[in-house]
């Protein structure tokens, strides 16, 4: 069985840095585009970045380039997101999944990271 | 990049039909695959139709998918409509592997 099992809720202060993971199983982890997604409080998802797991490379939407950085260690199979410091607008979900680049497919999907940042 | 534009909401009753409309800002909808997924309070979202018209394994064929390219949007409906349908339902598509979402509908039931 395919599943992406994602780090537990985080509550950081401003300023303060983060990397959340997303740990997958149960297919070829290279074979596959990690995407991320973000939802902020009562809101819509919003694309935020994917990333190749066999060389790291990467594809941010515009809205996100330069404020988050996604990685991926190959030998244990799992994504990350982070970030250098954090603001309070940046208190959301944030999902990862499988991508299927042949059709744009997000598929199945992580359970969601809860972050919250608050003074 | 394109925008895709969804109702904000949308209602009907139990045992009726109900489409949600997606449709796209630029560049033809027949270019890339659309996706669409329901979102239930408090869960992460699932797919209930990927490639503009493919069912996933286990959902419903009270749900099906289609594209126009006329009117450059594809549309999703739900027949015989259940509480259960109730949820948020955002399409999806991509350019240059870079996702785009629909703003999403609320589906009341």
């Amino acid at each position: 069985e395919v599943q992406l099992v994602q780090s537990g809720a985080e509550v950081k202060k401003p300023g303060e840095s983060l990397r959340i993971s997303c740990k997958t199983s149960g297919y070829y982890f290279t074979s596959y585009w990690i995407s991320w997604v973000r939802q902020m409080p009562g809101k819509g998802l919003e694309w935020m970045a994917m990333i190749d797991p066999t060389d790291s490379y990467t594809k941010y939407s515009p809205s996100f380039q330069g404020h988050v950085t996604i990685s991926a260690d190959k030998s244990i199979s799992t994504a990350y997101l982070q970030w250098s410091s954090l603001k309070a607008s940046d208190t959301a979900m944030y999902y990862c999944g499988r991508y299927y680049d042949s059709s744009g497919h997000i598929y199945p999907w992580g359970q969601g990271t809860l972050v919250t940042v608050s003074s | 990049n394109f925008m895709l534009t969804q109702p904000h909401s949308v209602s009907e009753s139990p045992g009726k039909t109900v489409t949600i409309s997606c449709t796209r800002s630029s560049g033809s909808i027949a270019s890339n695959y659309v996706q669409w997924y329901q979102q239930r309070p408090g869960s992460a979202p699932t797919t209930v139709i990927f490639e503009d018209n493919q069912r996933l394994s286990g959902v419903p064929d009270r749900f099906s998918g289609s594209i126009d390219s006329s009117s450059n949007s594809a549309s999703l409906t739900i027949s015989g409509l259940k509480t259960e349908d109730e949820a948020d339902y955002y399409c999806q598509s991509y350019d240059t592997n870079i996702g785009v979402f629909g703003g999403g509908t609320k589906l009341t039931v």
